[in-house]
């Protein structure tokens, strides 16, 4: 499996863009970058997922380096609703793009007024 | 869409009893997972299924769990009998093949 390193913590203001990085340096060719976010006392939450171009959806960008070692999950207008911990996962790649989900620490994101 | 519905929400039970969890996936996917959450380890991969069929159990922790997916609209992960530190909280989740994963809202277990 492909080894993510993110950090544990970041703070960002309400209103603001949250940036947040993820290593994947082990990232293999054809692997994907998918992130989740756990909500307090809810279940994970699928976000977005690349491969190498940038993507955007209705709830983030996606921001993939062009030698795919590190991408940025960006919530463009943070609101206090994103406070959550934040996972970046790359799933092996011989048991299907999205199979084996491997959650680490991930990032605890906390959204302040 | 009704997303992914698990039962019991909560459940608390005595050690040595049997506990069982239910799940049902979103219409249409055809994969579905099992997680166990606890502060000590995250969250854990148990066990899926890929059309009904158990692929991957290497993440059950012995053979007090057991899950089983009879039809493509349910599951149920046993434990059998329970000890206190099964206490956690359960996730189920589902997806089409090879797709993102839509979790449920879990089932907190207490076993004393």
């Amino acid at each position: 499996d492909a080894k993510t390193t993110q950090p544990p913590s970041m703070d960002c203001a309400e209103g603001r863009a949250a940036n947040l990085p993820c290593n994947h340096s082990t990232i293999s060719g054809n692997e994907y970058v998918y992130w989740y976010r756990q909500i307090h006392s809810q279940g994970p939450q699928y976000i977005i997922h690349g491969l190498k171009n940038n993507e955007t959806n209705e709830m983030a960008s996606l921001i993939i380096t062009e030698d795919r070692k590190s991408s940025t999950l960006i919530l463009p207008h943070a609101t206090l609703r994103d406070t959550a911990v934040y996972y970046c996962i790359v799933p092996p790649l011989n048991t299907g793009t999205a199979s084996k989900l491997t959650f680490g620490t991930g990032t605890r994101l906390q959204v302040t007024l | 869409d009704a997303g992914v519905i698990q039962s019991p929400r909560h459940e608390v039970t005595e050690m040595g009893q049997e506990v069982t969890l239910r799940c049902k996936p979103i219409s249409g996917h055809n994969s579905l997972f099992w997680y166990r959450q606890t502060m000590m380890r995250g969250l854990e991969l148990l066990i899926y299924f890929n059309n009904n069929v158990p692929i991957d159990d290497s993440g059950m922790p012995e053979d007090r769990f057991s899950a089983k997916m009879p039809n493509a609209s349910f599951s149920t992960l046993k434990i059998q009998p329970s000890e206190p530190r099964d206490s956690a909280v359960y996730f189920c989740a589902s997806s089409r093949t090879d797709r993102e994963q839509y979790f449920g809202p879990g089932t907190r277990l207490t076993v004393t």
